[in-house]
């Protein structure tokens, strides 16, 4: 079993539209959780960082984190066409700085 | 956060040559990171790199094919020795705020081995 399982299938949404990303990790000492957005050709900017469980919202963006069940959430509210990346979950356990990453979600918001 | 830069950008070479990459970053970091990210494929830590030791390589990683160097709290080289096709991939390198714990990543050099 995968670390870190990201279903990496291509995602088309129109505009407006909630995007909702996922990911399902198997190691429960992963205490820190990321979101990176992947524009074509550009390296993973941060989105989102959150600590253990709950919820964090920035502007469009909120993250969830549920460890009980061991999985992530991103969702993406009004999508604009700008978001249109590649999205990748991370994580890390506490006292380690070795990130495991999902694949990676296409995302396409058309106009 | 902190502004990475990688060189070069991107690059071409044959098989059994060697390409040296080089990340600078506009602060001084305790913490460097070198990764690989080939197509289809999860983004992979190759190597930690600390200043003023060797660095620690990820299981499946050595030294003789990836050999990293560390001469200051500003920069840091990943070379790719002995290069064959399943060295294509993309490189990046990346910095960890020690205040936040959270990781930065530089634009990645994209490698084509022939």
């Amino acid at each position: 079993q995968k670390e870190v399982e990201q279903d990496p299938g291509p995602l088309s949404v129109p505009e407006g539209a909630i995007v909702s990303l996922n990911c399902t990790y198997s190691n429960s000492a992963f205490q820190y959780f990321m979101w990176y957005r992947q524009y074509s050709r550009k390296g993973p900017e941060l989105l989102m960082y959150t600590y253990s469980s709950g919820n964090k919202e920035d502007g469009r963006f909120t993250a969830q984190v549920d460890k009980s069940s061991k999985y992530i959430s991103l969702f993406i509210r009004d999508s604009q066409p700008s978001d249109s990346a590649t999205y990748l979950c991370a994580m890390s356990a506490s006292g380690n700085n070795r990130l495991a990453f999902g694949k990676g979600n296409q995302v396409v918001v058309i106009p | 956060s902190a502004v990475i830069s990688q060189k070069p950008s991107r690059d071409i070479c044959q098989r059994g040559t060697s390409l040296t990459i080089q990340c600078q970053v506009d602060s001084q970091v305790t913490m460097m990171f070198w990764y690989r990210q080939q197509p289809g494929q999860s983004l992979t830590l190759i190597a930690t790199a600390n200043q003023g030791s060797e660095a620690t390589y990820e299981s499946g990683f050595v030294i003789d094919k990836f050999p990293i160097s560390r001469p200051n709290l500003t920069f840091s080289t990943l070379t790719v020795s002995n290069m064959s096709p399943e060295d294509s991939s993309i490189y990046l390198c990346s910095v960890e705020d020690l205040d936040s714990n959270e990781q930065f990543f530089g634009p990645g050099t994209r490698l084509t081995v022939l």
